[in-house]
Formats: structure tokens, C-alpha cells, sequence
């Protein structure tokens, strides 16, 4: 069936450095990919997509670049900071005509001062 | 102050007993849907709705049943067919081909 892998499961860096977390996607019909941030106990929050006619979409400091042909797509924090410490989730929306979203396992960024 | 409403906040089983979960939104959102969140483990979906009185299973329906049959709410019951229902359940509503809005979640556990 359709699925996202996600990659690593745990990132740590250090405040300023750079964070990339990556996404493979199983379903090549899919054409929404959000990222989700969920800091501990909370809801998840939508921080920024992309969709499958545009190769890179940046917002500030948070950039997602997308391969189609690979089908994988990818989250890049720059210049990070302890409040970007969070679970990261990357997802896929598959085709069929619903607007069902497939999630990846997440990754734990830890950004040490 | 629109938004996606869940409770209870934290809900505790006894072995054998039905709980329901609430889901309520005034955002006008069309569809709404039910994950299941395990720790190290990403979001997997239970069941989604895109209409009134239309749902669909999910990848993880087994032990859960929903009703939609008002726009604003879509309640989860975990039934006691769910073996092991110990997790955080997110519910999510969304207009068109957007990104989704999630509600705060309900830790369930059982005792």
C-alpha cells in the first residue's frame, strides 16, 4: 500500500547549524506534501508544503525541495535555534480523489545551545 | 475563536468498556478524519469523512467505529474489540486539497 519513509528518526545538532530531514513517498500519483511540527504534548502544526508542480518553496529559515522523479522530498532548517526542537513529520497525500494524508514515523530534532 | 476541539483531554479503560471521543469543529471544514498516534511511531489513520453521513476506513479500523452525522462533529468510540488502544488520538478537519487542521488530542490509557 501507499506509505512514506522518514529519515533519520532522531537529528541532533547544534544552535546554528543546519537541519535536513528527508521523505520518500510510495505513490506517484501524489501531489500535497506538508510538513508538520509537534512539539511535546501538543498538537501537531502545519509549518509549510509543497505541492507537485513546484520544485522548492522557502519560508525564512524553512525550505522543502521536492524530486518527483525520485519521489522524495525534503525539509532544510537553516540557522536553527532550541525553539526548533520538536518532532518533525513529513506526509503525502494520495490519490483516489480524497484528500487522505499518509504520514511519515517523524524525526526528533534536538537543537543543543 | 474558530479551531478543532477534542475531549476529553485524558481518558482512562477499564478491560472490556466502549469510550468515546469527542471531535468538534467550527471551522466550516468539510472533511474530518481520526489518527492514531504510538510513541516512535507517525500519525496512522483510523477513519476519515469527507461528507455527512459518509466515512471511510482507514488503514487501522479494527475496534474503532465513527459516526458523522452532523458537519461540525465526528465522535471516535474505541471498542473493546481494540486489544490495544493505549495511545494519542488526533482528530483533523480540512477544506479542499489543503493541509489539515488538528485538534489538541486525547490520551487514552487503559487500566
Amino acid at each position: 500500500g501507499e506509505n512514506v519513509e522518514q529519515h533519520p528518526s532522531t537529528l541532533s545538532v547544534q544552535e546554528g547549524d543546519s537541519a535536513v530531514i528527508k521523505c520518500t513517498y510510495s505513490d506517484s500519483a501524489s501531489n500535497y506534501f506538508p510538513w508538520y511540527k509537534q512539539e511535546l504534548g501538543k498538537r501537531p502544526q502545519l509549518i509549510i508544503d509543497i505541492r507537485s508542480n513546484v520544485g522548492e518553496k522557502k519560508d525564512q529559515r524553512i525550505a522543502v525541495t521536492l524530486n518527483k522523479t525520485a519521489k522524495h522530498f525534503s525539509l532544510h532548517i537553516t540557522e536553527t535555534q532550541p525553539e526548533d526542537s520538536a518532532v518533525y513529520f513529513c506526509a503525502a497525500r494520495t490519490s483516489g480523489g480524497y484528500n487522505k494524508l499518509i504520514f511519515g514515523a517523524g524525526t526528533r530534532l534536538a537543537v543543543h545551545p | 475563536d474558530g479551531g478543532i476541539t477534542q475531549s476529553p483531554k485524558y481518558l482512562f479503560r477499564k478491560e472490556g468498556q466502549n469510550v468515546t471521543l469527542s471531535c468538534e469543529q467550527n471551522l466550516n471544514h468539510d472533511a474530518m478524519y481520526w489518527y492514531r498516534q504510538d510513541p516512535g511511531q507517525g500519525l496512522r489513520l483510523i477513519y476519515y469523512s469527507q461528507i455527512v453521513n459518509d466515512f471511510q476506513k482507514g488503514d487501522i479500523a479494527e475496534g474503532y467505529s465513527v459516526s458523522r452525522e452532523k458537519k461540525e462533529s465526528f465522535p471516535l468510540t474505541v471498542t473493546s474489540a481494540q486489544k490495544n488502544p493505549t495511545a494519542f488520538y488526533l482528530c483533523a478537519s480540512s477544506v479542499g486539497p489543503d493541509g489539515y487542521t488538528f485538534g489538541s488530542g486525547t490520551r487514552l490509557t487503559v487500566v
